[in-house]
């Protein structure tokens, strides 16, 4: 899967609680994307990055902060989850302007 | 909003037929892309066409790119049971960056 690991792969959280997740790359590549993923709406992206402490928000950021400090890592926080947060998230990375290669997903329970 | 809307959204075939998928979508894009993904796996890139391109073949693979309707199609010739997934056309926009957006994916199905 391209050098993509995404940790937990899954994880039941209660309400109110942070959540960080994870997405580690070996390619070193310069994009680095987070989205979600839910029935009905397809994948919708959540913030992405272009560089180290580059990063700019997608179309569902609310509720949800990143961080890069390395090229190889890009971690998406949940400051307080919520039930509206369960999903299946994706991480993805890419050179621009290739195609995207996916993580193997981390699938997040709010409780 | 999503910018890609595929059709239909499920379809059934049987082994060996032919498998058309559609995408549509709103804005100027600079590329579009199918993604192809397995139940529980993440997504896997199929094919790239650029805007100035009108049809792009990859293997049993044919895309086909409409600028002027907003739309595209991905055709799968001689199905084959392991074609069984989710199909997801994505766009590139003109405002540079690398910034995809998804359509909501056509479910396929193909039955021995």
């Amino acid at each position: 899967d391209a050098g993509i690991t995404q940790s937990p792969r899954h994880k039941v959280t209660e309400t109110g609680t942070p959540v960080t997740l994870r997405c580690h790359q070996t390619e070193n590549h310069r994009y680095m994307y987070w989205y979600r993923q839910d029935p009905g709406h397809g994948l919708r992206l959540i913030h992405y990055s272009y560089g180290v402490k580059d990063t700019d928000k997608g179309e569902v950021s609310d509720g949800y902060s990143v961080s890069r400090s390395k090229t190889e890592d890009f971690l998406l926080t949940l400051e307080s989850a919520t039930s509206s947060q369960t999903s299946v998230y994706f991480c993805a990375i890419s050179e621009d302007p290739s195609p995207l290669h996916f993580g193997n997903g981390t699938r997040l329970t709010v409780t | 909003s999503q910018q890609g809307e595929e059709d239909p959204q499920a379809l059934s075939i049987q082994e060996g037929e032919n498998a058309t998928m559609n995408c549509s979508y709103k804005t100027s894009i600079n590329n579009l892309q199918w993604y192809r993904q397995n139940s529980g796996r993440g997504l896997v890139h199929l094919i790239l066409i650029r805007s100035n391109e009108r049809e792009k073949h990859s293997g049993r693979l044919r895309v086909t790119l409409d600028t002027s309707k907003k739309s595209s199609s991905l055709l799968i010739t001689a199905s084959r049971a392991a074609d069984t997934a989710s199909y997801f056309c994505a766009t590139v926009g003109t405002g540079g960056g690398n910034k995809l957006t998804f359509g909501t994916g056509t479910q396929l199905k193909v039955e021995l």
